[in-house]
């Protein structure tokens, strides 16, 4: 299985903060990545697929880089509604696995 | 608007099986995959696999196979998940979710969960 590394695992930020999460994939898995947001209680939410495309409808504060086996999620101006916890997600090959999360709460 | 519908709650003792629907509306429902994907409790996002609803093919991650089988009913838009064997460390909760567009593998749209709780 393609083992998924997030860092950190978790920050405390403040609003309008730039933060910046990196997702490490066990080997070479080209732009075969997403990015999930969760808020508590609630289903994860798609922000970024293909590693760098924004998911229609999701502001564009929001942004993914990489590839290989390194990418990076950038929210530029944090917002109150985007303190949660962001998934990479890697779907080069089967199984499809996740990071164990990034949270992000307030400073 | 597309949406999954599942239900808020099941609880089984160890050794049964469940079966949880997850009810689509809003769109073609033959036309995307479906997968599922389990959160235990305070823990991350685990992928069980997916069903094409157009044909009824699955693929099923390894850790589940034997245990789990998906289904679906195309008469009225449901697709099923049936987990047996069930042990305490299947308690969590379990998504089912809807690829957007082309991919099979971007997950656009979730159901809001349903908790499985396994305790004697």
């Amino acid at each position: 299985d393609i083992q998924m590394t997030q860092s950190p695992s978790s920050l405390s930020a403040s609003v309008r903060d730039r933060i910046t999460i990196t997702c490490q994939a066990s080997q070479d898995i080209s732009t075969h990545l997403n990015w999930y947001q969760q808020r508590p209680g609630k289903a994860p939410k798609l922000l970024i697929y293909d590693a760098s495309t924004l998911e229609s409808g999701v502001p564009s504060r929001f942004s993914g880089s990489g590839s290989g086996t390194d990418f990076t999620f950038t929210i530029s101006s944090l917002q109150p509604e985007d303190f949660a916890t962001y998934y990479c997600q890697q779907y080069d090959s089967l199984p499809i696995t996740f990071g164990p999360g990034t949270r992000v709460d307030v400073k | 608007q597309v949406q999954l519908v599942q239900p808020g709650a099941e609880v089984r003792k160890p050794g049964a099986s469940v079966k949880v629907s997850c009810k689509a509306s809003g769109y073609t429902f033959s036309a995307y995959y479906i997968h599922w994907v389990r959160q235990a409790p305070g823990q991350g996002l685990e992928w069980m696999g997916w069903i094409n609803p157009n044909s009824g093919g699955t693929t099923y991650a390894y850790k589940f196979e034997g245990r789990v089988t998906m289904t679906r009913d195309t008469s009225i838009s449901t697709v099923y998940m049936e987990l047996s064997g069930l042990r305490s460390d299947d308690t969590a909760v379990y998504y089912c979710a809807r690829v957007g567009g082309s991919s099979g593998y971007r997950l656009s749209y979730w159901g809001q969960g349903t908790l499985f709780t396994v305790s004697s």
